[in-house]
Parts: structure tokens; sequence; C-alpha cells
């Protein structure tokens, strides 16, 4: 069966712009969470979604959202790009025993 | 609140070595513990997962972890290492708490040597 498609691969974009990163899981999952890589804060939790419906939040501003689909697809916004921002961004698509399943991710960096 | 630390940000063996990568964990309710890896620019795999079943967990590619509630620990091991193996590692816990949050460690960059 497919895997987790994260698209696009690779996102330059400049400071004060907004980006959206999109996020196909594997059939049947309805729990998409979203994940931010950096070298120097490592990987941290942006947030998750089940049934279109946010459930749980990571300790980021505002300027990161994110919204799921009735297909259970999901995108993340990042609104007023920082050059922070740069960073790997992974999608993990859930399945019911908790097992977390990532696609390639969207390397952004912001110049 | 659930937490991993990871002891060893590298880690560096011969090919056909031992491989043993630490994983230490905080959790208030019993934890689910996994072990990732990670290419360069790939996303995450998941080697194998503790979910309160066996302690010993056999993993894919010939890693295996126990779990040993009394030290908290959840190390990684892998009896004769290859070259490729070489990549980082990640261990994260989360709890069955109805939604899906894995809290991560650091990593620890496994470098294997002809």
């Amino acid at each position: 069966k497919a895997g987790v498609t994260q698209t696009p691969r690779y996102l330059i974009k400049t400071r004060g712009q907004q980006v959206t990163l999109s996020c196909s899981p594997i059939s049947g999952h309805r729990s998409v969470s979203w994940y931010q890589q950096t070298p120097g804060q490592g990987l941290q939790f942006l947030f998750e979604y089940f049934s279109e419906t946010q459930r749980n939040k990571g300790n980021f501003p505002g300027r990161f959202s994110g919204r799921q689909f009735s297909n259970s697809r999901s995108e993340m916004n990042v609104s007023t790009l920082e050059l922070g921002d740069s960073a790997l961004y992974l999608c993990a698509s859930n399945g019911e025993n908790t097992e977390a399943f990532f696609g390639q991710g969207t390397r952004l960096t912001v110049v | 609140a659930q937490s991993v630390t990871q002891l060893g940000s590298h880690v560096s063996v011969s090919e056909g070595a031992l491989v043993l990568l630490r994983c230490n964990y905080s959790s208030s309710v019993p934890p689910y513990l996994f072990w990732y890896v990670q290419y360069p620019n790939q996303g995450l795999q998941l080697l194998l997962k503790y979910t309160s079943a066996a302690t010993l967990v056999k993993g894919i590619n010939g890693f295996e972890a126990e779990f040993k509630k009394s030290e908290t620990s959840f190390h990684l091991t892998k009896p004769s290492a290859h070259m490729s193996d070489a990549a980082e590692y990640f261990c994260a816990v989360t709890t069955n708490t109805g939604f899906q949050k894995l809290v991560f460690g650091t990593g620890t960059r496994l470098l294997v040597s002809p």
C-alpha cells in the first residue's frame, strides 16, 4: 500500500512570505501529526489532526497552523516566515496502535 | 509529561562490532517506546516499538531493544554492525492517551568504519 506522501520535497521562500505544505497519509489512517526538525531544537511536535479536528498542539506561535480535509489529507501553513522557520517538516500518518509512519519530509529554506 | 534522553550524540563502531545505542525515558504513565532511523535527507523509518507486550522487542535490519522498567531504559542493540547502518537514530516515547504525540530524544549518529 502507498506510504505517506509529502509535497513539495524542497521549498525556498523569502522572509515575510507564507507557505503551505501538504501531506497525504496512508489510506485508512485518520490521524496526522506534524513535526519540525532543526539542528538546534531537534524534532518537535507541531500539531495532530484526527477526522478534521485538531486534537493537540505543540508550543509554536500562531503563525503555524494546519487543517485536515475529509479525505484525511492535511496541510500546514506558516505565515510571515522567519529565518528560524527553516527546517525539515515531517508529517506522520498515525495507525490505531500508536504507530507513526513518516513521510520523506519537506525541506523549507527561508532566505 | 514524557521525556527521552539519548546518551551520546555520536557513537562509532567498526563493521562487525556490537551496536549499543542508549535511551532512557521518563513517563508518569505506562509508556509506548519507539526507535526510528533517519538517513540523510529522508524521513523517519520505524525500527521497532514497545507497547507493553514482550519486553524484548525485535525490529527490522537485525535490531532489537529491551524495555527495562526498573532502569527506565530502552536501549537499542545489534550484534554486528554493517556499513549501511550508518545513520541517525531517534528514541521516542508516547502514551495511550487517545492522541498521537511523539516526544523524541536528541538523536544519536551512528558511524560505522570498515
